[in-house]
């Protein structure tokens, strides 16, 4: 069965650009989460959509958004990237909004701006 | 303070010893944890969920939880060199009907042959 998956696995991007980072849930999730994760630290919550729907969002600019389509794939957008937004940027997904029984992440994008 | 707490180590021990990884957590409302395992350049994955007071046994894995104390704690068994990894703690805050975790910064364990 295929996993979480993330495309793409590395994206260098230079100061100011637009990215557009995507995600495929297990096959029967309908929740997916996007979270990033700077080197060192744990994982920092920036959106989650359940069912198509925004379900929760972080404390992140309004430079990063997100979508979740029919399918319940989903697309995160960051612009005007910053040196900062490097990161490993991961998308876990769950079968119930609430993640009762935990989420099962992807292998993640890392995201470079130079 | 930090949401989610841990000692980011790194925790050294030999094989076969028992690992102890400790997590603190400000919000008594979370109801659902969560340890996740990281090795260096891969994604987080699951090991345990816990919502009971208590001890939760998988294996070599035991999480305990104790609420009134607001701390979560992973034990390892006959600890392995595979099992070297960052640890992280995640909590979900009960009244949330989303699915947001807060993550610890994690604990680097090291096991050594």
């Amino acid at each position: 069965d295929a996993g979480v998956t993330q495309s793409p696995t590395h994206l260098i991007k230079t100061r100011g650009q637009h990215v557009t980072l995507r995600c495929s849930p297990i096959s029967g999730h309908k929740s997916v989460s996007w979270y990033q994760q700077v080197l060192g630290q744990g994982p920092q919550f920036i959106f989650q959509y359940y069912e198509k729907e925004e379900r929760g969002r972080g404390n992140f600019p309004d430079r990063f958004s997100a979508r979740q389509f029919p399918n319940y794939s989903s697309e995160l957008n960051v612009n005007a990237l910053l040196l900062g937004d490097s990161a490993l940027y991961l998308c876990a997904s769950s079968l119930l909004g609430q993640g009762i029984y935990g989420y099962t992440f992807g292998s993640g994008t890392r995201l470079t701006v130079v | 303070q930090k949401e989610v707490e841990q000692n980011s180590g790194p925790l050294s021990v030999p094989e076969g010893a028992i690992a102890s990884l400790n997590c603190t957590y400000s919000d008594r409302g979370s109801q659902s944890f969560f340890w996740y395992r990281q090795y260096s350049g891969k994604s987080p994955e699951l090991i345990m969920f816990i919502y009971s007071n208590g001890d939760k046994e998988d294996g070599r894995f035991t999480a305990q939880l104790n609420k009134a104390s607001q701390y979560v704690s992973l034990l390892i068994r006959d600890s392995q060199p595979s099992d070297s990894a960052t640890y992280l703690c995640a909590v979900k805050h009960g009244s949330s009907n989303t699915g947001k975790l807060i993550f610890g910064q994690g604990t680097t364990l090291q096991v050594k042959p």
